[in-house]
């Protein structure tokens, strides 16, 4: 158990539908960081939340969405589903100065 | 985009040490080298991270160039259960910005 948690484990819906994943991090860690990996793909940085706010953004689409609440934890919300969205979504966690990135062990979406 | 390249696979025996290597020549005065681990489609895991100095810890060794161009990665005794692929990031200080993973080095290890 690495500390962050992330839920469900797997999704199945169907196109066109809106889904949120859920994330959250490991004690006393204040940024968030979403990461999106497709098949056979590397890891694509979606959006990262420090302390409630929006830091950075990566390539995550206009039909994607995340906030960061004041518990800490994360929701990524996810609409207008299509077949290219199945992927595996993983959430980090971290705190400044402390070294390593702790990931959950992530949410596999499919879009069906 | 990645600042870093490494050869796209490597194979190493078991037991042996695997040396992983990394070029990451345009590296910024502050910014630090870290290795991170992805087994199969596990999240990716910390391993080391350095600025100039060379590291080791209970899972691996991190040489750095005196010039900082580039790097390796050693696990002193490769196990199966070391097969995985391995990202080398270039970053500022960790929790600050976020990580760019490139696309790894696969490493199998063969019995």
């Amino acid at each position: 158990d690495s500390g962050v948690t992330q839920t469900p484990k797997h999704l199945i819906t169907a196109t066109g539908q809106r889904v949120t994943l859920r994330c959250s991090p490991r004690s006393g860690d204040l940024s968030v960081y979403w990461y999106q990996q497709s098949l056979d793909q590397g890891l694509q940085f979606l959006i990262q939340y420090y302390n409630g706010e929006e830091r950075a953004k990566g390539n995550i689409l206009e039909r994607f969405s995340a906030q960061q609440f004041p518990d800490l934890h994360s929701e990524l919300n996810l609409s207008s589903l299509e077949l290219g969205d199945s992927a595996l979504y993983f959430c980090a966690s971290s705190r400044l100065g402390v070294s390593g990135y702790t990931f959950g062990s992530g949410t596999r979406l499919t879009v069906v | 985009d990645a600042k870093t390249t490494q050869p796209p696979s490597m194979d190493c025996a078991e037991g042996r040490a695997a040396n992983l290597p990394c070029n990451h020549s345009t590296i910024s005065g502050n910014e630090y080298v870290y290795w991170y681990r992805q087994i199969h489609s596990q999240g990716p895991q910390y391993i080391i991270h350095g600025l100039k100095n060379n590291e080791t810890n209970e899972m691996a060794s991190l040489i750095i160039t005196e010039d900082r161009k580039s790097s390796t990665l050693i696990l002193p005794h490769a196990t199966l259960r070391d097969t995985a692929v391995y990202y080398c990031i270039v970053s500022v200080i960790q929790g600050a910005q976020k990580l760019v993973f490139g696309q790894g080095t696969r490493l199998t290890i063969n019995p």
